[in-house]
């Protein structure tokens, strides 16, 4: 079983458009992130949830929306996509102090804006 | 906030060589500091980590030591494998709730 999972691995798209990149962790975290990894690998935070919670919004356009149905569920929606927004979307979870700390990481969603 | 200054690359070596990646951080409090791998066309993998000063991480091979008083986690490796090559990241993870990388090190190993 896949501890984090998102879906799609591999996304192409047209400007303009809007797509969802889905995460699920079968990990019992209370915490989970998004990162964005650019093209010249450097990754960065962009969101984190603590229990459905928003705790963490970095510098991010209004265009990227996170939402959390559940606390094994962060979700990332993307309106009106730019070609900048072409890059490598990491799904994240971290449980709490008393089961460690390590933060693992999805398979990552490739987005190609076209 | 909390940084990471991880050694330039891309780094070239033969099979079998001593890989050295250095990795200094800044944070606030008490950080944790980890080691991620991404190969080729791959996600993020733990590769180690150390919670406290003077912890070893250690997998696969690779290991790195927390110095908090040269606020160091280097890593190293005694003997390369062409399958190590690979993206590798430095980590810390401070007071806040995330996870601060440095820049990658790319190291190609050659057979």
């Amino acid at each position: 079983d896949t501890a984090v999972s998102q879906t799609p691995k591999y996304l192409v798209t047209q400007m303009g458009n809007d797509k969802s990149i889905k995460c699920e962790q079968n990990l019992g975290h209370d915490t989970m992130y998004w990162y964005k990894q650019d093209s010249k690998k450097f990754l960065k935070i962009m969101f984190s949830y603590n229990n459905k919670e928003l705790i963490i919004n970095e510098t991010v356009p209004n265009r990227f929306s996170p939402k959390s149905p559940d606390k094994a569920h962060l979700n990332l929606h993307i309106n009106s996509l730019e070609l900048g927004d072409s890059a490598v979307y990491f799904c994240a979870s971290r449980g709490d102090g008393r089961s460690g700390n390590t933060i693992y990481f999805g398979e990552g969603s490739w987005l190609t804006v076209v | 906030g909390d940084s990471v200054t991880q050694m330039e690359g891309p780094v070239t070596l033969s099979e079998e060589a001593f890989l050295t990646i250095n990795c200094t951080y800044t944070a606030t409090g008490y950080p944790s500091l980890f080691w991620y791998v991404q190969y080729p066309g791959e996600g993020l993998q733990l590769l180690l980590k150390a919670t406290k000063a003077d912890d070893k991480g250690s997998n696969k091979g690779f290991e790195a030591t927390y110095r908090k008083e040269t606020t160091s986690f280097h890593l190293e490796k005694g003997s390369v494998q062409v399958s190590d090559s690979a993206v590798y990241f430095c980590a810390v993870q401070g007071g806040s709730e995330k996870l601060v990388f440095g820049k990658g090190t790319k190291l190609t190993v050659n057979p």
